[in-house]
């Protein structure tokens, strides 16, 4: 059964500070990987999917990388601003669709 | 992409009561995903339905406690039924997208006293 894991649960930093968010998987055999945000009390918005085949995805100040070998993905944010505080997911897609969500990491950016 | 409209965006039930919440998508999907968020946790997937059949439903939940509908390709309801202060959570209905992409309605926050 995949487990996915979400390091720190909880992260507090300074505005334009560049930060990454990790997720970590115990299946190596996934389908795609794809990072959400999530504001309080709200759904969830898609940021970035990247395909079992692919090494990165860019958008914007975003870079999400994957490498499955290792079971590891993580999420890149510059210059971080107060506007980036989210939750933040990642979630697993396996061969067999089931989708497996991380516990998520809980971003604060300080003006 | 896909907009999903989900209604009610909040609720605050009694206990024994239930609660419909619906999902209205602004294309044709095949299948609509319900989850559930429980405060503090990740999501839990509670059942996908499919147009024209039953809903599937994941290990732990019963269409008894929460029955869907889904009349056509772009509609679905799920209820909470008998609620109890147990089943406060979020819960967020979602589809995917032709370019394989997950996107989710704005969730239905649920209190129940």
């Amino acid at each position: 059964k995949q487990e996915v894991t979400q390091i720190p649960a909880a992260l507090s930093v300074p505005e334009g500070e560049n930060l990454v968010l990790n997720c970590s998987f115990t299946d190596s055999a996934i389908y795609n990987l794809q990072w959400f945000r999530q504001d309080p009390g709200k759904g969830l918005t898609s940021l970035l999917l990247i395909q079992s085949s692919q090494r990165e995805q860019t958008s914007g100040r975003l870079n999400a990388s994957l490498d499955k070998s290792s079971g590891r993905s993580t999420l890149y944010i510059a210059a971080s601003q107060p506007g980036d505080s989210a939750t933040y997911l990642c979630a697993v897609k396996d061969a067999g669709n089931m989708l497996t969500f991380g516990g998520g990491t809980r971003l604060m950016v300080k003006p | 992409s896909a907009v999903i409209s989900q209604k009610p965006s909040r609720d605050i039930c009694q206990r024994g009561t239930s609660l419909t919440i619906q999902c209205q998508v602004d294309s044709q999907v095949t299948m609509m995903f319900w989850y559930r968020q429980q405060p503090g946790q990740s999501l839990t997937l509670i059942a996908t339905a499919n147009q024209g059949s039953e809903a599937t439903y994941e290990s732990g939940f019963v269409i008894d406690k929460f029955p869907i509908s889904r009349p056509n390709l772009t509609f679905s309801t799920l209820t909470v039924s008998n609620m109890s202060p147990e089943d406060s959570s979020i819960y967020l209905c979602s589809v995917y997208t032709g370019n394989e992409k997950l996107f989710f309605g704005s969730g239905t926050q649920l209190s129940v006293l």
